[in-house]
């Protein structure tokens, strides 16, 4: 089945800088990735996602950016924010599997310092 | 918020006793979905249903079973025989259409 690692675990930044978060996957025909962010006890939310058919997408601070060839995908935020403080998740979705059926990475908990 | 409740949101056992987690979604998705949710392991898949009275198991489903009797709701039953219950849970739904799953709040179980 999908295999999904991401990296790194932890991730602590200066406000205004920028984060980047990076997940592998190991199905090739993986067709859609998803990523999340979950505040502390509140349950996960969409913040981007991207298909296979597309490298990039923007949407105002965060980009998702997509390498099949690699089987890679990265979350970059630009001018982080304290209220960036959460915990991401990446996942991927496996071409003709059950829809919506989701496998995540590990998560990356990241801080954003004043 | 998603139309996607599960209550209670804490929930306390002693071990070997079986408890039952609700799940109810007013979205009319025809997907369901339960997560287990430990610190560092992301979110792991217990179990799924894609339609009314069928579901399937995820990668960790020993120790639990769900039902699917009706559209809206999806419970998962604990059993005694999980060895390590005490975390937290996440339902999840998706309109079987399109691939965003919108969760649920969560209930954090503790077995002690």
């Amino acid at each position: 089945g999908e295999n999904v690692e991401q990296h790194p675990s932890t991730l602590s930044v200066q406000e205004g800088d920028s984060a980047v978060i990076k997940c592998t996957y190991s199905d090739s025909a993986s067709n859609y990735f998803p990523w999340y962010k979950q505040e502390l006890g509140k349950r996960p939310q969409l913040i981007i996602d991207i298909r296979s058919n597309v490298g990039e997408k923007k949407d105002q601070r965060i980009a998702v950016t997509l390498n099949k060839t690699a089987k890679h995908f990265s979350l970059h935020i630009t001018e982080t924010q304290p209220e960036d403080s959460a915990v991401y998740f990446c996942a991927a979705k496996v071409r003709g599997t059950s829809y919506g059926k989701l496998t995540f990475g590990q998560g990356t908990i990241l801080t954003v310092h004043p | 918020d998603g139309g996607i409740t599960q209550s209670p949101k804490y929930l306390f056992r002693k071990e070997g006793q079986n408890v039952t987690l609700s799940c109810e979604q007013n979205l009319n998705h025809d997907a369901m979905y339960w997560y287990r949710q430990d610190p560092g392991q992301g979110l792991r898949l217990i179990y799924y249903s894609q339609i009314v009275n069928d579901f399937q198991k995820g990668d960790i489903a020993e120790g639990y079973s769900v039902s699917r009797e009706k559209k809206e709701s999806f419970p998962l039953t604990v059993t005694s025989a999980q060895k390590n219950p005490t975390a937290f849970y996440l339902c999840a739904s998706n309109p079987g259409q399109g691939y965003e799953q919108y969760f649920g709040p969560g209930t954090r179980l503790t077995v002690t």
